[in-house]
């Protein structure tokens, strides 16, 4: 069954550490999405980035990296020096494609609070 | 560029009273369509989603529905909402399935 599993509730730093958040994802196909977004205070979910499962390239983007690897089923995201800006609900979501790619599934979300 | 709209943003309706929560895409053709609610605190729900006009499917057993009477338009709707309807609602867009989904702002539904 498709599940995304984010163990972290709620994560509070202090401006300019580094913090990772965590996903962990079950799924029985083989080619699948995997993807993660922002949900800053004002509500809209901001999209980040798309992996599929055949790229287990790590990525970064500025301050963000993610860590793909399908030997663990996971996909973790990390902030470098956190900011202020960067508080907000971090969601990590799953798309497989034999249910058509219509049933993203996403995980619970983790908060992200950076004190400055 | 394509953009996604909302509206209302926030909406305070009483019980039994009906609904009407309308999304729409400009910049794109043929998207996919869906809607989400998301309760205080918590993650996200697929209610509906639709690959074009008229079609329809539903994700959850409810009192609410969709409808695309065109193609870059999605009302998701209630006869008679319940407290339980309270939530935020999300609407997003896709170019192709399993692709990624752009969100609109969303609408905070609050049903007294």
């Amino acid at each position: 069954a498709q599940k995304v599993t984010q163990a972290q509730t709620e994560i509070s730093v202090v401006e300019k550490e580094d913090v990772t958040l965590d996903c962990v994802y079950e799924t029985r196909d083989t080619t699948y999405y995997l993807f993660w977004y922002k949900q800053p205070p004002s509500g809209e979910l901001v999209f980040l980035i798309r992996r599929n499962s055949f790229d287990e390239q790590n990525e970064i983007s500025g301050r963000y990296s993610w860590n793909f690897q399908k030997s663990t089923s996971s996909f973790n995201f990390t902030i470098t020096a956190s900011q202020v800006v960067d508080s907000a609900v971090y969601f990590c979501a799953l798309s497989e494609a034999r249910t058509g790619g219509f049933k993203t599934i996403f995980g619970a979300g983790t908060r992200l609070f950076v004190k400055a | 560029s394509q953009t996604i709209h909302q509206w209302p943003a926030t909406l305070v309706q009483p019980v039994g009273s009906p609904l009407s929560l309308e999304c729409t895409v400009e910049g794109t053709s043929n998207p996919n369509l869906y809607w989400y609610r998301q309760a205080a605190g918590r993650g996200l729900q697929l209610l509906f989603y639709s690959v074009g006009i008229g079609q329809i499917s539903s994700e959850v057993p409810q009192n609410l529905s969709a409808s695309r009477p065109q193609d870059r338009q999605f009302i998701l709707s209630s006869k008679k909402l319940l407290l339980s309807d309270s939530g935020f609602y999300l609407c997003a867009w896709s170019d192709r399935v399993g692709e990624t989904q752009y969100f609109g702002p969303g609408t905070r539904l609050l049903v007294l």
